[in-house]
């Protein structure tokens, strides 16, 4: 069965470092993960998407890295503020033709300054 | 634009208790869909809909019925609420284009406790 993981549950890092989220995925051909950002009580937004022929994407201080032999995605906030600190959501679409978006379970990023 | 309203934004019900939750979009998307997010679970889809007049179950469609008569609204209904079904809803919608794996933009969610 189709499955997505979100290894940690929380994260917490000083301001200024590198945040690296990891989603680990299975049995999803082809896989489009997409990554979105989610504020307490709020819904999520989208930040970015890759696709499976894609080994990086970058958007300002974000970049995500594609890893179809391991099938794992990494996350990354670059110089990372105190403003970061949300919970991150990576999710997939089914498959070719599927209007499913499945979601990890999710990391609560807290940026400490 | 408003982008995706949800109404309401809190209720209480009691078990048995019935109500519909309303999801509106102004972005003339082609997609609809509605996520419960519960502790612990994450976002889950309970239904969704490709078009005017079509819905499509998703992971946990038991308990809930939807329709979407217009293309810009999404309803979802709880026919006999139960304590389970307390969670917080997503409404969600994304437009077709050439690539079905767009983004979606959610809605600000419908907090709902079941007694």
């Amino acid at each position: 069965s189709q499955k997505i993981e979100q290894n940690s549950e929380a994260l917490n890092i000083q301001e200024g470092k590198t945040a690296t989220l990891t989603c680990n995925y299975t049995n999803y051909s082809p896989a489009y993960l997409q990554w979105y950002r989610q504020d307490p009580g709020r819904g999520p937004v989208f930040l970015l998407l890759i696709r499976e022929n894609e080994k990086e994407k970058r958007k300002e201080r974000l970049k995500v890295t594609f890893d179809t032999t391991l099938k794992q995605s990494l996350f990354h906030i670059t110089a990372s503020q105190p403003a970061d600190s949300a919970t991150y959501l990576c999710a997939l679409y089914s498959g070719a033709g599927s209007y499913q978006l499945t979601f990890g379970k999710g990391t609560k990023l807290s940026v400490i300054p | 634009n408003a982008g995706v309203t949800q109404t309401p934004k809190f209720r209480v019900l009691k078990t048995g208790q019935s109500m519909t939750l309303l999801c509106a979009q102004d972005m003339n998307h082609e997609y609809m869909y509605w996520y419960r997010q519960d502790p612990g679970m994450g976002l889950r889809l309970i239904h969704y809909s490709v078009g005017e007049g079509t819905t499509a179950k998703g992971e946990v469609p038991d308990g809930y019925n939807v329709s979407r008569l217009k293309k810009q609204n999404f309803l979802l209904g709880l026919e006999s609420a139960a304590p389970s079904q307390t969670s917080v809803y997503f409404c969600a919608s994304t437009h077709s284009g050439k690539s079905s794996y767009n983004e979606q933009f959610f809605g600000p969610g419908t907090r709902l406790t079941v007694l």
